[in-house]
């Protein structure tokens, strides 16, 4: 069991927005911003689409959008389109050098 | 071309040791936190291991004791010894780079070696 966790599934239409979730724990998302998204498409390798919470690495589309409220961070994509359909894993780490992933969420577009 | 190269997974049986290795090439391989992240067969992902620029290691408790990493860093390569497999390590095995900033955040993966472990 992740010690993130993410709803199994989420859909949207072309053009709409969809939100992922993300809930942690007060130890690690509630109080570090070391939060992050991955986005993998099947049988590829996951990319790093969000990193501190909010910031895209360069050559991420603007349509990506990170947030976070008390020990629940969240990947909001707007705009969607059908290149969007993936699975998004979340990421968060704390000072004791561990790192969890969410369980993975498929995005259907 | 900046990449990661995995090699050495297989198949093997219970209890059964392998090493993996990972092949840097494109960047300063020395300056950079590595890990290891696996990921089972339909699964999510899943840390393993990290080592950093300085040789400190870090495991989750599902593999330390069993599995060690290390870095060749006048090779370029990482490697990873894993001891007395059990099947729950049956995945395909991602060498990934840290992003060079706070936060352990991997903008390079390898493809990934496939680990079967079965009798």
């Amino acid at each position: 069991q992740s010690a993130l966790t993410q709803p199994p599934s989420v859909s949207g239409s072309p053009g709409q927005s969809v939100t992922i979730s993300c809930t942690g724990s007060s130890n690690d998302i509630g109080s570090y911003n070391y939060v992050c998204w991955y986005q993998q498409y099947p049988g590829k390798v996951p990319k790093l689409m969000i990193y501190d919470v909010t910031q895209r690495p360069s050559g991420v589309p603007d349509r990506f959008s990170g947030s976070k409220s008390g020990v629940t961070a969240s990947l909001t994509i707007s705009g969607l389109q059908a290149e969007d359909e993936a699975d998004y894993y979340c990421c968060a780490h704390s000072n004791d050098y561990s790192l969890m992933f969410g369980g993975g969420t498929k995005l259907t577009v | 071309e900046v990449q990661l190269v995995e090699s050495g997974g297989g198949l093997v049986q219970p209890g059964g040791s392998l090493r993996l290795s990972c092949a840097a090439s494109g960047f300063t391989f020395s300056n950079y936190d590595m890990f290891w992240v696996r990921q089972g067969p339909g699964k999510g992902l899943e840390w393993v291991s990290t080592i950093g620029t300085s040789g400190s290691t870090f495991y989750p408790d599902t593999v330390k004791g069993r599995f060690t990493i290390a870095r060749e860093n006048a090779k370029s390569s990482l490697s990873l010894q894993m001891n007395s497999l059990t099947a729950g390590d049956t995945a395909v095995y991602y060498c990934a780079r840290k992003l060079l900033r706070r936060g352990w955040y991997l903008d390079l993966w390898g493809r990934g070696t496939l680990v079967t472990v079965s009798s």
